[in-house]
């Protein structure tokens, strides 16, 4: 069953402004990541937190974590026609090598 | 160097046919994987490897088959292909836990 849920499923914003996007999962986990797919492309590793962190910086980007609320968001902060992609977040529950389960994404649009 | 890498990139057949898919990764991961993409651009787990043994298999038809030649590489083969197949398959690898890094893709239509 899937985990992540995104929210929205599509944002359009202009240029320089701020991005948030939003996951909700269902189960308890190890750590959520975050991905980036450009169109046609394969996904790209953004940022991981783990269970017990609660927020987390990389470059223009912020990921916080809430798992009282089974949710985290990603801010794009100072948007770049660049961002343009879709946003995944994916949940580590499981022990050994169990994969990631992925939500269905949230596709961001910079407008120049 | 290319860290995880898959072929072809591009792939089209009739229903019925058999396929295969190569991936190989040169960043020493323990663990690879399959996951399938759909024009809606879900992601599905289909096969996990790690160190040659299946780690995970989720509900996947028998139709499909990983086959890992060495901790390297992981390839999947298709029988008889159906409609329902067509996808963009990506490969992946990471090591216990950690971030994943995706192949390309590779981008199956079955006619």
């Amino acid at each position: 069953s899937q985990q992540g849920e995104e929210d929205p499923q599509a944002l359009s914003i202009q240029e320089g402004e701020n991005a948030t996007m939003n996951c909700s999962y269902k189960t308890s986990i190890n750590n959520l990541q975050w991905y980036r797919q450009n169109s046609g492309r394969g996904l790209v590793h953004l940022i991981l937190i783990r269970s017990n962190e609660r927020e987390k910086h990389s470059g223009r980007l912020r990921v916080t974590l809430d798992t009282s609320k089974k949710s985290s968001s990603l801010l794009i902060t100072a948007s770049r026609a660049a961002d343009t992609a879709s946003y995944f977040c994916a949940t580590d529950g499981g022990g050994g090598a169990d994969g990631l389960t992925f939500g269905k994404g949230t596709h961001l649009i910079i407008q120049p | 160097d290319t860290a995880v890498s898959q072929t072809p990139k591009y792939l089209v057949t009739q229903m019925g046919n058999d396929k295969s898919i190569k991936c190989e990764q040169n960043l020493g991961h323990d663990t690879m994987y399959w996951y399938k993409q759909d024009s809606k651009k879900f992601l599905k787990i289909m096969f996990s490897y790690n160190n040659k043994e299946l780690i995970i298999n989720e509900t996947v038809p028998n139709r499909f088959s990983p086959k890992s030649p060495d901790k390297a590489h992981l390839n999947l083969h298709i029988n008889s292909l159906e409609l329902g197949d067509s996808a963009v398959y990506f490969c992946a690898s990471s090591q216990v836990r950690g971030e994943l890094f995706f192949g390309e893709g590779s981008r199956l239509t079955v006619l």
